[in-house]
């Protein structure tokens, strides 16, 4: 099974400032990894793609980057509606767990 | 609209059976594999389960594999999630999810509302 690390477990940030999120595979997955926010009490919403790919949507505030085993999620400058938590996921074809992150919570300094 | 409503959950005894359904429209549901994931409470999503859109392909994550089965009705446009022998720990906020693009390995968009399933005696 590919285990998906994030890091760090808790993130503070003041709004207006740019957040790093970090996430790493125990194997290779390509460009096979997707980021999702998820808020209290609502579904995940799906962020990236493709490693770096935004849904339909996603404000250009949000980007993503990295291949194979080490990726991350930018937000440039940011809103007091994205704090939330993040996840990273990873979709590799062989084998065929969708195993996430265990989640990064991005919180107001 | 595309949509993913889950029902089905409840309160169970441990070592009961509960059988989980998710209602999809807006889409042709015969062409997308299918998920669910799980969130127990405060913790992260944990990914349990994946039909292909035939259900020729089926997985399961080891903490529920021989426990849980997943199934579809393509003509019904619905899927399903049998648990069996659950447990304290399966207690959790159960969500369905599409396969964003059909036939190639994806990432999870939509995703249902969820479905609380709590398991306590």
């Amino acid at each position: 099974e590919i285990v998906m690390t994030q890091s760090p477990a808790t993130l503070s940030v003041s709004p207006g400032e740019r957040a790093t999120l970090s996430c790493r595979a125990s194997q290779s997955v390509s460009s096979n990894l997707a980021w999702y926010q998820q808020k209290p009490g609502q579904a995940p919403r799906l962020l990236i793609y493709g490693a770096s790919t935004r849904a339909t949507g996603i404000p250009a505030r949000f980007s993503g980057s990295g291949s194979g085993t080490e990726f991350t999620l930018t937000i440039s400058s940011l809103q007091s509606e994205d704090f939330a938590v993040y996840y990273c996921q990873q979709y590799n074809n062989w084998p065929p767990t969708k195993t996430f992150g265990q989640g990064t919570k991005l919180e107001i300094k | 609209e595309v949509q993913l409503v889950e029902s089905g959950g409840g309160l169970v005894k441990p070592g009961g059976s509960l059988r989980l359904s998710c209602a999809a429209s807006g889409f042709t549901f015969s062409s997308y594999s299918m998920n669910w994931v799980r969130q127990a409470p405060g913790k992260g999503l944990e990914w349990v389960s994946s039909i292909s859109s035939s259900s020729s392909y089926i997985y399961y994550a080891d903490s529920v594999k021989g426990r849980f089965t997943i199934s579809r009705d393509n003509a019904k446009n619905s899927l399903y999630l049998q648990m069996n022998s659950l447990r304290a720990e399966d207690t959790a906020v159960y969500y369905c999810a599409r396969d964003a693009r059909a036939a190639a390995a994806s990432w999870f968009d939509p995703w249902g509302q969820g479905t609380l399933v709590t398991v306590s005696s």
